[in-house]
């Protein structure tokens, strides 16, 4: 039972353009939320948060919107980079601190 | 200050064969992990240690036993290698409240 969902596997923006990656949960209990970033042979590595108190959040280029009724979390990438090509996973956890997963998002930035 | 160290990045088994990934964190976290990640499944918890001298089950922990030797230190031990068990484990760590710092990964095949 996948309870965090990234429903695309991947994604081709123009270098300069926005990137949109979004992610889907079915906990109502979840109330910290994370992206992480992982290029390949590598492991994924901490790109922003949010709390469930907050419905956005904003770090440089990357933002992260929160709508909790909708069960929604987006990650925008803007203006996005070739460097920014990576797989990207959404993540979830509850007060009981265990983490879920997405599946995660492969982003090429076609230069 | 190195982070999150796995060792080995790769290894190839023979069905049947033994082996131990090891694991090592020096940035004083409570929390430490082992996850597999493959295709299409995103990461998937195998063990868990909540603080050093307790281990708990994940949601793919058959096949795997673990070891929280010390406040550093969490091994994973394949006891009988399978096919099913090639994949790319991570390492992470996390402290109290906040995100996870992964390793590099250890990418294993089992033929």
């Amino acid at each position: 039972d996948q309870q965090v969902k990234q429903n695309s596997p991947s994604l081709s923006v123009q270098e300069g353009r926005i990137s949109i990656l979004n992610c889907d949960y079915t906990n109502s209990m979840f109330d910290y939320f994370l992206w992480y970033k992982k290029y390949p042979a590598e492991g994924p590595t901490f790109l922003i948060s949010i709390s469930s108190i907050k419905d956005k959040n904003e770090d440089g280029r990357f933002t992260v919107f929160l709508n909790k009724s909708a069960k929604h979390l987006s990650l925008h990438i803007v203006p996005s980079q070739p460097g920014d090509s990576a797989v990207y996973f959404c993540a979830a956890t509850s007060p009981s601190n265990q983490f879920y997963f997405g599946t995660g998002t492969s982003l090429t930035v076609i230069p | 200050n190195a982070g999150v160290t796995q060792t080995p990045k790769f290894q190839v088994l023979k069905t049947g064969q033994s082996m131990t990934l090891q694991c090592a964190q020096d940035m004083n976290h409570n929390s430490m992990y082992w996850y597999r990640q493959d295709p299409g499944m995103g990461l998937r918890l195998i063990y868990y240690s909540a603080s050093e001298g307790t281990t708990d089950k994940g949601e793919v922990p058959n096949g795997y036993n673990v070891s929280r030797l010390n406040k550093r230190e969490f091994s994973l031990r394949l006891e009988s290698a399978a096919p099913s068990q090639t994949s790319v484990y991570f390492c992470a760590s996390r402290p109290n409240s906040g995100g996870y710092t992964f390793g590099s990964g250890t990418r294993l095949t089992v033929v």
